[in-house]
């Protein structure tokens, strides 16, 4: 089954580190995103790609950088990491291609970042 | 910008009773609306569209451009139906496609 893949799905690591949450995705979609996912504040959006040269930053970028080194992989990285980044992350992808509702969002199952 | 609200974090109610989630949003648009959903151990998922004009899993959501609003509604809640769901709105423009997300309601049906 096509499919989006987090890694990793759970890390722990010390404030200064240097961290790359991966995803990849088997869809062949376009567009791919990362949100994070605080309790209380929902699913807000760090980055999105709408095509391999094509970077935008979303509503959260601050400390944060992407890299979109091919369609199907989007990696997401926390230079210097920080406690308040200490959160669950999601990759999803969308397409305009026909057969896709536009605003149908594919989730991966996510990765947690705990940063002590 | 656009914003979405969800005024509940958490929502209770018992099996085969009504539920209301509760959706406001705003945007200087005409707006596409959408439900998600993520029950446990699932990954997120989308419920319903608006244009669509659908009903998924008994659930329907109509939306009020007077009150900007897009509540999800079932006549009978189902203990199956306990998760977490999300508003989200999406831009148009250059931006399609990107979408914004409420904070969330979590929803309990008990037996």
């Amino acid at each position: 089954d096509a499919d989006v893949t987090q890694t990793p799905r759970n890390r722990i690591t010390k404030t200064g580190k240097r961290i790359m949450l991966e995803c990849s995705q088997t869809k062949g979609h376009d567009r791919m995103y990362w949100y994070r996912q605080d309790p209380g504040l929902g699913l807000r959006l760090i980055y999105y790609s709408f095509d391999v040269k094509d970077i935008n930053k979303g509503e959260i970028s601050d400390g944060y950088s992407v890299s979109r080194q091919a369609q199907a992989k989007f990696s997401l990285s926390l230079e210097s990491a920080i406690p308040n980044q200490t959160a669950l992350y999601f990759c999803a992808t969308s397409d305009l291609a026909a057969g896709i509702v536009p605003g149908e969002l594919f989730f991966g199952e996510g990765s947690r970042l705990t940063v002590l | 910008a656009q914003r979405v609200t969800q005024p509940e974090k958490l929502l209770s109610v018992f099996k085969g009773a009504p539920v209301e989630l509760k959706c406001n949003y705003s945007y200087s648009g005409s707006p596409e609306l959408f439900w998600y959903v993520q029950y446990s151990r699932q990954r997120l998922q989308l419920l319903l569209r608006h244009i669509s004009r659908e009903s998924i899993k008994g659930f329907t959501a109509d939306l009020n451009k007077g009150e900007t609003s897009f509540h999800l509604k079932k006549p009978f809640a189902q203990e199956e139906d306990s998760a977490m769901y999300y508003c989200a709105l999406i831009a148009g423009g250059t931006s399609y496609g990107k979408l914004t997300f409420g904070q969330g309601t979590i929803l309990t049906v008990h037996p």
